[in-house]
């Protein structure tokens, strides 16, 4: 089945500090990769969705320029938090998908803590 | 703009005993999943529904898709313990073909 491979799993950093997350498919070409943040006890909240080449589309409220997405290869989207805050602390997870209307496959996750 | 409404959020229930999750969602959609998320941890999926009538089972668990009255349903058979986590349904926007996620049903079964 299709792999998603995320890394790393936990974080834990001073604020101030800049974190990169990086989102790999390991079996199958990832055209589009999307980005979710998830609160404690909330759903999933797209933050932007990438296509490989392209610059990424951001949601509303999502800071593009906080909230750096590379999506340089068919198989690696990373994202980086820059400056991160208490308030960025969060779940982070990515999904990754060949092709339009194939159901996403999302990595394990990315739990960042920033004192 | 697509909304997912699921209902109940939160469910505590005796081992044993059935009970159905309700997600109902706002615009048209060529399909609906489920997943399942434990504590900790990333999403796992469940089902995907593609048409008006769909029903599938995986164990204790059934999910089926009314796609003209736009809800779909989560039925539990028999719960077990281990099926204590928090199940979301996520519906396709078509428009641009991402996932829309219900607010999630945290699951408790009690022995």
């Amino acid at each position: 089945g299709a792999v998603v491979s995320q890394h790393p799993s936990r974080v834990i950093c001073k604020s101030g500090t800049s974190v990169k997350i990086e989102c790999r498919s390991l079996d199958f070409q990832a055209t589009t990769m999307f980005w979710y943040r998830q609160f404690p006890k909330q759903s999933l909240m797209l933050m932007a969705t990438s296509n490989e080449g392209s610059k990424a589309t951001y949601e509303q409220g999502v800071e593009k320029d906080k909230f750096l997405i590379n999506h340089a290869s068919l198989t690696l989207s990373t994202l980086t938090v820059t400056s991160a805050h208490p308030e960025d602390s969060s779940f982070y997870i990515c999904s990754a998908r060949d092709l339009p209307g194939q159901p996403q496959h999302f990595g394990d996750g990315t739990r960042l803590s920033i004192l | 703009e697509l909304k997912v409404e699921q209902n109940p959020l939160f469910l505590s229930m005796q081992e044993g005993k059935n009970y159905t999750i309700y997600c109902n969602y706002s615009t048209t959609s060529d399909r609906l999943y489920w997943y399942r998320q434990d504590p900790g941890k990333s999403l796992e999926s469940l089902f995907v529904l593609l048409s008006n009538g769909a029903v599938k089972q995986e164990g204790r668990l059934m999910a089926s898709l009314d796609t003209k009255a736009r809800l779909s349903t989560l039925h539990i058979t028999a719960a077990v313990h281990d099926l204590s986590a928090t199940y979301f349904c996520a519906v396709n926007n078509n428009a641009g073909n991402m996932l829309t996620f219900g607010g999630g049903t945290r699951l408790m079964v009690k022995p």
